[in-house]
């Protein structure tokens, strides 16, 4: 079975420039989710989204950031603009909530993440 | 304000002793724990989890414990191995189940020496 795919791993932009993160989930996985994980810290969640609604974005700097699932499966995180404090891993999830069993919670597999370097 | 904190950056074990890894947390609605392990240039891999009803939980040479009145739990790795050295970080879900939004503490990082 695949993995969770990023694109791009790495990218190096300027501060002020715009940036665009795609991520392709595990086939069948209704909920991903996107992270930020800024050096030294763990991850934090930034949005989640079941099919191609958003379930929690109450963290999402929504004056910079967004994110769409328009179809339910791929989905993009952009950043517009860019500020220095922005440099972080962002990592992608995916889970398929009907593989939880009573009192357990879906596991989350995680992408490798892109690695954003704002100058 | 960390709701899940890993207090300890790094910790250092001998190849084939014990690896505990330790992890508190502050919020009482938190009802399931998990153990995620990272190698550099990785995503995080899922290890192990605990639901709250329960104290221990164990998965071949990997048991995590919760002292639920301490809001502490941890996680023992016997025996340990080089291939064991990575990142680990403890999460958090007061989701009850099926919610997804974990609370990730800042991670341990475990170098097993041979």
């Amino acid at each position: 079975e695949a993995g969770v795919a990023q694109s791009p791993r790495y990218k190096i932009i300027e501060k002020r420039q715009s940036v665009a993160f795609w991520c392709n989930p595990i086939s069948g996985h209704a909920t991903l989710y996107w992270y930020q994980q800024i050096l030294g810290q763990g991850p934090k969640l930034l949005i989640q989204f079941q099919n191609n609604g958003v379930v929690d974005d109450s963290q999402l700097p929504k004056d910079r950031f967004s994110a769409e699932r328009l179809k339910g499966v791929d989905s993009t995180l952009k950043i517009q603009p860019a500020k220095l404090e922005d440099s972080a891993v962002y990592l992608c999830a995916s889970s398929d909530p009907s593989g939880a069993t009573l009192g357990s919670t879906d596991t989350q597999y995680f992408g490798p993440g892109t690695r954003l370097t704002v100058l | 304000d960390q709701q899940v904190k890993q207090n300890s950056p790094s910790l250092s074990v001998q190849e084939g002793r014990i690896s505990i890894l330790n992890c508190d947390y502050t919020n009482s609605m938190f009802d399931y724990f998990l153990w995620y392990k990272k190698y550099p240039a990785e995503g995080p891999t899922f290890l192990i989890s605990i639901s709250s009803i329960k104290d221990k939980n164990e998965d071949g040479r990997f048991t995590v414990f919760l002292n639920k009145s301490a809001k502490h739990l941890s996680l023992h790795i016997v025996p340990s191995q080089p291939g064991d050295s990575a990142v680990y970080f403890c999460a958090a879900d007061e989701g009850g189940g099926s919610q997804g939004n974990l609370i990730f503490g800042k991670g341990t990082k475990l170098s097993v020496k041979p």
